[in-house]
């Protein structure tokens, strides 16, 4: 058990629904991460997130939208996807932004997603 | 542009050792890391090297070469459940991490 859930586990939905993917980590941690993780590509950053506040946004399409409510919290809002969005969505957190051994990132397990 | 290469997939026997080699080009670098991820599974971290040189942890070891923008993990004593993809990853000078696209890793009895 790394310290990190997500819900829902794999998620199916159609180009029009809107669903939200959620994050919660029982670490302590300040910073946290979305990333998509494709068959045979890198992990992709999509956001991230520090004490609460958005520190990062790569470029990543409007229809989806990030929402930070607390330090232990993340959700990820869908709406209107594209079948290319199919992937691994993967929660991260850490204790602070900066890179060292003490900072390594903390992973939930996934939400495989799946857009028809 | 920011660029982490790895192998797609090595193989190897079951005892031996195996090197996965990871080279690097990121503007600025603040620490290589190591993840372990089995299939369906979270990835978890192995190591973390920001001095050049060799940092070893029971039967892996992780070395790293800030002037040649390299990197290795070196896995001894290979168990089956070692089999998994090997994650590299970069902190660039934001301190956000590049991954590379993970290495495969077979071990066959």
């Amino acid at each position: 058990e790394t310290g990190v859930t997500q819900t829902p586990r794999h998620l199916v939905m159609g180009m029009t629904n809107k669903k939200s993917l959620k994050c919660e980590q029982h670490l302590g941690h300040n910073a946290m991460y979305w990333y998509k993780q494709s068959a045979k590509k890198p992990l992709e950053l999509m956001f991230v997130y520090s004490l609460e506040e958005r520190v990062e946004n790569n470029s990543v399409p409007s229809r989806f939208s990030p929402e930070c409510p607390n330090s232990s919290h993340l959700f990820l809002h869908l709406h209107t996807l594209q079948p290319e969005d199919s992937a691994l969505y993967l929660c991260a957190s850490s204790q602070d932004l900066e890179g060292s051994s003490y900072n390594e990132q903390f992973f939930g397990p996934g939400t495989r997603l799946t857009v028809l | 542009g920011q660029n982490i290469d790895q192998p797609t997939e090595m193989t190897a026997t079951e005892g031996a050792i195996v090197q996965i080699n990871c080279t690097y080009q990121t503007s600025g670098f603040n620490g290589l890391f190591w993840y372990q991820q089995h299939a369906g599974e979270a990835p978890t971290f192995l190591s973390y090297n920001v001095l050049d040189g060799l940092e070893e942890k029971g039967r892996f070891s992780s070395f790293l070469s800030r002037s040649k923008g390299y990197s290795y993990l070196l896995l001894k004593e290979l168990q089956m459940k070692d089999s998994a993809s090997y994650l590299c990853a970069v902190g660039d000078s934001n301190y956000q991490l590049i991954w590379g696209a993970g290495t495969k890793l077979i071990i066959k009895p």
